[in-house]
């Protein structure tokens, strides 16, 4: 089945530092890729689409200079949440959409904690 | 209100039971329904995916959907301890992951 790598699973970092996470998607290519946000006990909460070669799509309410995504290459997307603060903790999920356009394949998360 | 409706539980069962979780939902224009299984500390995993109304089988699960009352479920038969996990309901009025929209999960634990 398709799989789908994220990098680091677990970050610590000091507040106003930023901190970047990579999103692979192993054996296959993925044009798509989409990164959500969930937070303890609640649902999956798109923050935004990522296009491969192009600028990704936020969700209403998602500051796009805060959260930067890139898509460089059919296998990989990032994320870099920008000057972090306490309130940006949380777990951070990406997913890339499979050849069908139908389905998606998650990534296991990133924890991130920003003291 | 939610678009989405799904009992966070938690449900306990036994080994071996059979169980049912649900969710309800507002848009009528949904047309496709997910439902994904969800480990503590990991991403979710599609478990089924079913269009429109109707039920599906795979395995020890079945998904039905009753779009006239706005109603999906997932059953799960001979429950495993290795099911123990939140489960996660998801819906889209159209074919093109990424607009769903998502429960908020039920978490599971099957008791040996």
């Amino acid at each position: 089945g398709a799989v789908v790598s994220q990098h680091p699973s677990r970050v610590i970092c000091k507040s106003g530092t930023s901190v970047k996470i990579e999103c692979r998607s192993l054996d296959f290519q993925a044009t798509t890729m989409f990164w959500y946000r969930q937070f303890p006990k609640q649902s999956l909460m798109l923050m935004a689409t990522s296009n491969e070669g192009s600028k990704a799509t936020y969700e209403q309410g998602v500051e796009k200079d805060k959260f930067l995504i890139n898509h460089a290459s059919l296998t990989l997307s990032t994320l870099t949440v920008t000057s972090a603060h306490p309130e940006d903790s949380s777990f951070y999920i990406c997913s890339a959409r499979g050849l069908d356009e139908e389905t998606q394949y998650f990534g296991p998360g990133t924890r991130l904690l920003v003291l | 209100q939610k678009e989405v409706e799904q009992d966070p539980g938690p449900l306990s069962v036994p080994e071996g039971a059979i169980v049912s979780l649900n969710c309800t939902y507002s848009n009528s224009a949904f047309q496709y329904f997910m439902w994904y299984r969800q480990y503590s500390r990991k991403g979710p995993e599609l478990l089924m995916y079913t269009y429109s109304s109707g039920n599906k089988e795979d395995g020890r699960f079945t998904a039905q959907v009753d779009k006239s009352s706005k109603y999906i479920s997932l059953f799960i038969r001979d429950s495993q301890p290795s099911d123990s996990a939140t489960y996660l309901c998801a819906m889209s009025e159209v074919a093109n992951a990424g607009k769903s929209t998502f429960g908020d999960g039920t978490t599971l634990t099957v008791k040996p």
